[in-house]
C-alpha cells in the first residue's frame, strides 16, 4: 500500500444497524493514524488520533481499531443514527503530513 | 478567534484572474497545513508551516501556487493566473505540533473558476 486507501466510498446503513469500514494505509515509517468525521457545510473534526499497534479507542457508539503491522483500521458505529450520516476520513502520518484517503460516505436511512 | 478561520469561504474567479485565499489558525498552533479537495475526492496535501518555516510544499501542483506564513500566525495561500483545474475546496488547518496532535480544520474556502 503506497497510499491512504478507504472502503467503501460509499454506504447505506439502516438506522439502528451497526456498521464498519476500512482505512489501509502504509505500514512503514507510521507514525500516527488520524480518523476525522466530515459533516456536509462544516468542517472535519477529529474522532481519534492512534498510535500504538493494537490501539483501540472508543467515543459514544464510535470506535476504532489500528494494526500498524498490516496496515490497517476499522471504524466501527454501533446503533446508526440520523447524526451519522457524514463522510468519514482517514489520515495517516510518517511524522509531519497528513495523508487522507478519499473517505467513505455514510448515509443513515431512517 | 476560537477555531480556524479562513476567509473567503467562497470565490469566484476567471480564469487567468490571482486570487489570495487567508487562513487565521488557532492562536499558539504551532503547524498549519493547506489541503485541496476536489469534488468527490479526500483532502489533498498542498503545504506545511511549522510557526513561519514551510517545511513541505511537495503537494503545490504548479509554481502558480504559493503559501507564506511570515509572522508564524496567519497564513496565505495565493493562486496566481487560475486555471479552470483550481476550482476546489481550499482547506487549512492547525495543530498545537507534529503528526500525533488533532487537526482543528477551517471550513474551507470554495474556490470556482471560470
Amino acid at each position: 500500500i503506497l497510499n491512504v486507501e478507504q472502503s467503501p466510498q460509499s454506504l447505506h446503513v439502516q438506522e439502528g444497524d451497526s456498521t464498519n469500514f476500512t482505512c489501509s494505509f502504509p505500514s512503514s515509517n507510521f507514525y500516527a493514524l488520524h480518523w476525522y468525521r466530515w459533516e456536509t457545510a462544516k468542517s472535519p473534526e477529529a474522532l481519534f488520533v492512534m498510535t500504538l499497534n493494537g490501539d483501540e479507542k472508543k467515543k459514544g457508539r464510535i470506535s476504532a481499531t489500528l494494526n500498524t503491522k498490516e496496515g490497517y483500521s476499522y471504524l466501527y458505529i454501533k446503533g446508526s443514527q440520523p447524526e451519522d450520516s457524514a463522510t468519514y476520513l482517514c489520515a495517516h502520518t510518517g511524522a509531519q503530513k497528513l495523508v487522507f484517503g478519499q473517505g467513505t460516505r455514510l448515509t443513515i436511512n431512517p | 478567534g476560537a477555531g480556524v478561520s479562513q476567509s473567503p469561504r467562497y470565490k469566484v474567479a476567471k480564469r487567468g484572474q490571482d486570487v489570495a485565499l487567508r487562513c487565521d489558525p488557532i492562536s499558539g498552533h504551532v503547524s498549519l497545513f493547506w489541503y485541496q479537495q476536489a469534488l468527490g475526492q479526500g483532502p489533498e496535501f498542498l503545504t506545511y508551516f511549522q510557526n513561519e518555516a514551510q517545511l513541505d510544499k511537495s503537494g503545490l501542483p504548479s509554481d502558480r501556487f504559493f503559501a507564506e506564513r511570515p509572522e508564524g500566525s496567519v497564513s496565505t495561500l495565493k493562486i496566481q493566473r487560475t486555471q479552470q483545474e483550481d476550482s476546489a475546496v481550499y482547506l487549512c488547518a492547525s495543530s498545537l505540533g507534529t503528526g500525533r496532535g488533532e487537526l482543528f480544520f477551517g471550513e474551507g474556502s470554495r474556490l470556482t473558476v471560470l
